[in-house]
Parts: C-alpha cells; sequence; structure tokens
C-alpha cells in the first residue's frame, strides 16, 4: 500500500484566499484524523472521522475550518479565508480501529504558509 | 487535556541512555508513543493499555503506571538513528476520549 497522501506537499498562498488540503488513506483504514503542527502548539487534533462521519471537530479552531469525507478514500480541510497563523504543517492519518488499540498512519503533511 | 512530557529536550552520546517522561493530570486509559524526525510525519513506536505493561521496539521500552497517571520511555544504548521529537499521546478512560499529544521531546544523538 502507498500509504497516506496527501495534496499538496506545500503551499503557499495569500491571506483571504481558500485554501484545500486532501487526504487519501490507507485503504480499509475506517479512522480518519486531522492534525495541525506548529512549533508554538505542537501536534493539535483537529478533527476525526470514524466510517466517513465526522466524530469529534472540538479541535478545529474556527469557522473558517471545516473538513469532509465523502467517502471512504478522499478527504479534505478547508480553510476559508486563510490567514496568517493558519501557516503550520497539517497532516492526515488513519487507523484501522478504535485508537486504544491501533496505531496511526500518518502522511507526509502539507506544509501551508499563509502570507 | 494536554500531557506534560520532561525533559523538553535532551543531547546523548552514541551508546548512551535516556529517559523521556509523559504524565497526565486525568485518570488514563492507554498511553501511545511516537517519533518525528526533522522534516517528516511521526512514526508510531508503541501503545501500552491499563495495567502497567511494559512493551519494548528495538532497544527502545516504555511502562505505563496508570496509578501515577505517566508513562516512560526507555533507550537503550541510544543510536544515531533515534534523534527526532518523541511524542506521548494520552487516551482517557471515557469510551470516546481522543488521543492527545503532547509537546514532544528533542532527542539528539550525537556521534
Amino acid at each position: 500500500d502507498a500509504g497516506v497522501i496527501q495534496s499538496p506537499r506545500h503551499e503557499v498562498t495569500e491571506m483571504g484566499q481558500e485554501v484545500t488540503l486532501r487526504c487519501k488513506p490507507i485503504s480499509g483504514h475506517d479512522y480518519l484524523f486531522w492534525y495541525r503542527q506548529t512549533m508554538m502548539r505542537g501536534l493539535e487534533l483537529l478533527i476525526y472521522f470514524n466510517n466517513n462521519v465526522p466524530i469529534d471537530d472540538s479541535g478545529m479552531p474556527e469557522d473558517r475550518f471545516s473538513a469532509k469525507m465523502p467517502n471512504a478514500s478522499f478527504s479534505t480541510l478547508k480553510i476559508q479565508p486563510s490567514e496568517p497563523r493558519d501557516s503550520a504543517v497539517y497532516f492526515c492519518a488513519s487507523s484501522t480501529g478504535w485508537t486504544v488499540y491501533n496505531e496511526q498512519f500518518f502522511g507526509p503533511g502539507t506544509r501551508l504558509t499563509v502570507l | 487535556q494536554q500531557p506534560v512530557q520532561s525533559p523538553q529536550a535532551v543531547i546523548l552520546r552514541e551508546g548512551e541512555d535516556a529517559v523521556i517522561n509523559c504524565s497526565s493530570s486525568k485518570a488514563l486509559y492507554s498511553v501511545h508513543w511516537y517519533r518525528q524526525k526533522h522534516g517528516e510525519a511521526p512514526v508510531f513506536l508503541m501503545i501500552l493499555l491499563k495495567g502497567g505493561e511494559q512493551k519494548g521496539h528495538e532497544k527502545i521500552s516504555a511502562s505505563f503506571n496508570e496509578k501515577k497517571q505517566q508513562s516512560s520511555l526507555y533507550l537503550t544504548a541510544s543510536q544515531l538513528s533515534y534523534s527526532g521529537t518523541y511524542f506521548c499521546g494520552t487516551e482517557g478512560e471515557t469510551s470516546y476520549d481522543k488521543v492527545i499529544f503532547g509537546p514532544g521531546t528533542s532527542l539528539s544523538v550525537i556521534p
């Protein structure tokens, strides 16, 4: 398997623009997680899905952030409008079952820079 | 609530040992350990469940003491490849608790 795939790997955009990050989880994994990593705040869980259904989005910073999972093989994280403080590395991860028993496989991340 | 990790950073010479600690203010069901090399994604090391178990991965092992709400990661005879940031993730006892990652411990192994 190719592992978790994320695109783009790097994104540079201007403040106010819409940004869409994409993730393809490992086939057969029914949990999908979106994380944000910054030097100041570390690795933060934004939202996670189980069988394409959002379970917990309490980590989403504000209404400018939204995430969808239209099917088992694709998820998006959208920021609209983007702000400089959204600059971070965004990771997508997937797992086969509930976290207590299963490791999470992380994608390579998308490095977002908002100017 | 984010777990606390100590130390924040450590520098070792090859062959030396190190301990990284992770503690939480709330009751835990499991502790997860990941390592992230610079510019790469976090990679899973191990999960420890309630029950005080220990686990090993190469020369890296860990213990989990749920009474003290803490876990320790032991790196023995460190190798250059051990360099990276180590994150612990804690999971509470509520059925649908999620894993919350600590701030990380930066480990540098030098020749």
